[in-house]
């Protein structure tokens, strides 16, 4: 069974502009979660979506917004990029929503945004 | 608001226990994480434990949570060199009609031959 994908895996963006970064999970997992890791912040949790709805997120500007197709694969979209942006971005696939009572989350191997 | 707070670093022998500890501050949480992450390797969901429970073992994974004190504790019997890594702490709690992970910072764990 192949792994959780992101393309692309590397970046790099001038301030200003915006990107879109994809993931596709492991077949049959409904939902995909996504990740913002830095050296300064630490990792912080986006937002994650689950039958093609958003049913959570994290405290990021509407800046940072996304989206989940009827396959279950993923995008993020970050417009008007800021140097601030430059970060890994993780995103995990499950089979089932997190906070459920079946926790197993899987990770891509992230795409490395770079914002000169 | 939410908070996750963890040591930054721990040396220990190969074969001896591990001990990362990790305090939050939002009691609402409705679980608690332990992931891993290893240079080059990713980030690994290593385990979680409902607010509800004290404990949860497995395997070599031993994870103690305790809620008056909002601490939660990994204990890693048998310490290998493969458990080098960064172990990241994190919580999940409701806000509103969301739930939101926070994480904290990062233990460093140098295991010694």
């Amino acid at each position: 069974k192949a792994g959780v994908t992101q393309t692309p895996r590397y970046l790099i963006k001038t301030r200003g502009q915006q990107v879109t970064l994809s993931c596709s999970p492991i077949s049959g997992h409904r939902s995909v979660s996504w990740y913002q890791q830095t050296p300064g912040q630490g990792l912080q949790f986006l937002f994650e979506y689950f039958s093609e709805t958003q049913r959570n997120k994290g405290n990021f500007p509407g800046r940072f917004s996304g989206r989940q197709f009827s396959n279950s694969r993923s995008e993020m979209n970050v417009s008007t990029l800021e140097l601030g942006d430059s970060a890994l971005y993780l995103c995990a696939s499950s089979l089932v929503p997190s906070g459920g009572t079946q926790e197993t989350q899987y990770f891509g191997p992230g795409t490395r945004l770079l914002v000169l | 608001g939410e908070d996750v707070e963890q040591s930054l670093f721990l040396s220990v022998r190969e074969g001896d226990s591990s001990v990362i500890n990790c305090t939050y501050t939002d009691s609402s949480s409705t679980y608690l994480y332990w992931y891993k992450q290893e240079p080059g390797a990713g980030l690994q969901l290593l385990t979680y434990i409902f607010s509800n429970m004290d404990m949860k073992q497995d395997q070599r994974l031993t994870v103690l949570l305790n809620k008056k004190d909002k601490h939660l504790s990994l204990r890693i019997a048998d310490t290998q060199t493969g458990d080098s890594a960064i172990y990241f702490c994190a919580e999940r709690v409701q806000i509103g009609g969301y739930q939101k992970v926070t994480f904290g910072i990062g233990t460093k764990l140098q295991v010694i031959p």
